[in-house]
């Protein structure tokens, strides 16, 4: 079975410009997450997705950023325009059932904005 | 409101040492409590879990925790550690089923291992 999956691996753009960031989780998996950890602090929590619906948006940080999950299946995570502090780790997550809360990560991507 | 605290940045143990990670977390519902870990290069990977189940739940690699209510604490230990344990580990709380409000984890700041030969 495949592993939620993240791509790129890594992005390095200029203050200014847009970056989308992609996740495929794992098939057949209904909720997917996405969070972030900005360089030496703690993994914070983005936004929430049920199917293609946003569950829990509470963790967006301003309306520079857009997520959405057409379908259902993969999602994107939008930066427009990118600021200095949105550098950090995207990672993504996904979990078949909330049930026993186990959600599984993907490898992340490392966004630079400079 | 939820919240963790992982006691210490960064620990150093030789090998064949006990391993204990300090996390002690916030929750106003009954939680679940997680320990992740993260090897370079890679996503993160569920260690353990508790679910309101056993209060001593054991883990992949040998690593198990104790869910202590009275003090609020889910530590993470190992009685010898390998070199192959080096990595950054993490706390993280989510709420209970019957919580309705938010599912998502919140982690605490992380605990990268050392591991000296």
């Amino acid at each position: 079975e495949a592993g939620v999956t993240q791509f790129p691996s890594h992005s390095v753009i200029e203050k200014g410009q847009t970056v989308t960031l992609r996740c495929d989780p794992i098939s057949g998996h209904d909720n997917l997450y996405w969070y972030r950890r900005v360089m030496g602090k703690e993994i914070k929590f983005l936004l929430h997705f049920v199917k293609e619906s946003k569950q829990d948006e509470s963790g967006m940080p301003n309306n520079r950023f857009l997520a959405e999950r057409t379908g259902g299946t993969y999602s994107t995570l939008k930066v427009q325009p990118a600021e200095l502090e949105d550098s950090g780790v995207y990672f993504c997550a996904s979990s078949q059932d909330w049930k026993g809360g186990e959600q599984y990560f993907g490898p992340g991507t490392r966004l630079t904005v400079t | 409101a939820q919240s963790v605290t992982q006691l210490g940045s960064h620990v150093s143990v030789s090998e064949g040492a006990l391993v204990l990670l300090r996390c002690n977390y916030s929750s106003s519902v009954p939680p679940y409590l997680f320990w992740y870990v993260q090897y370079p290069n890679q996503g993160l990977q569920l260690l353990l879990k508790y679910t309101s189940a056993a209060t001593l739940v054991k883990g992949i690699n040998g690593f198990e925790a104790e869910f202590k209510k009275s003090e609020t604490s889910f530590h993470l230990t190992k009685p010898s550690a390998h070199m192959s344990d080096a990595a950054e580990y993490f706390c993280a709380v989510s709420g209970a089923p019957m919580d309705t409000g938010r599912r998502a984890l919140t982690f605490g700041s992380g605990t990268r291992l050392q591991v000296q030969p």
